[in-house]
């Protein structure tokens, strides 16, 4: 099996920067994925490929990538941003797809 | 617009079956690979199950493998999760999402139940 492991909660003030890990084996061979679920909504992809943004995604959400880390960076963080935050990625094979198991964020 | 549209949740009974349908509409389903995941109440996301685009390859969750079928019938703009041998903690919310490799889980249904209990 393989796991890729978050902190289950993050808290900032408005305006704050947000960082949230995501610590896996196979990380540095394969991309990180970063996405936002909302309270009683479907996820929304808001990183891809450890660093890219989707189009319709705010500039104040970045995404990188070192070693066996990946981080979903939230600069200036609004009160709309507070949601539940997965990185995925797969095993070293490429077999296997994997969710973090979350981080809440909080911004208030 | 790519739309996912889940259906064929329900309640139902442990050892009983479900078959969830996801139609898609949108998009050339047929280039896609497609996933099945999962979401307990008030838990995480759980990869369920996936199947490559002309449905010749098709990978399962460990959890999962040997009781449910992932499927899709490309004429129809539809996948298919067939559940066997539900247990109680098969309950979840079960969503469908379009892989477009570059950026997988790109887009989401908006989930249907499964509830297993007596």
């Amino acid at each position: 099996s393989y796991e890729l492991t978050q902190p289950p909660s993050v808290s900032v003030s408005p305006g704050q920067t947000a960082r949230i890990t995501c610590s896996g084996d196979a990380l540095p061979k394969k991309y990180a994925y970063w996405y936002q679920q909302k309270s009683g909504q479907a996820p929304v992809l808001v990183i891809y490929e450890d660093s890219k943004r989707p189009s319709g995604i705010p500039e104040r959400f970045s995404g990188s990538s070192s070693g066996t880390m990946a981080t979903l960076t939230i600069s200036g963080a609004q009160v709309e941003d507070e949601a539940d935050y997965y990185c995925y990625s797969t095993d070293s094979s490429g077999n296997l797809w994997v969710f973090g198991g979350g981080t809440k964020l909080t911004v208030l | 617009e790519v739309q996912l549209v889940e259906s064929g949740g329900g309640l139902v009974q442990p050892g009983g079956s479900l078959r969830l349908s996801c139609a898609a509409s949108g998009f050339t389903f047929s280039s896609y690979w497609m996933h099945w995941v999962r979401q307990a109440p008030g838990k995480g996301l759980v990869w369920v199950s996936r199947i490559n685009s002309d449905g010749s390859s098709t990978s399962y969750a460990d959890s999962v493998k040997g009781r449910f079928t992932i499927s899709r019938d490309n004429a129809k703009n539809t996948l298919y999760l067939q559940m066997n041998s539900l247990r109680a903690e098969d309950t979840a919310v079960y969503y469908c999402a379009r892989d477009s490799t570059v950026t997988p889980f790109d887009y989401w249904g908006q989930g249907t139940l499964v509830t297993v209990s007596s």
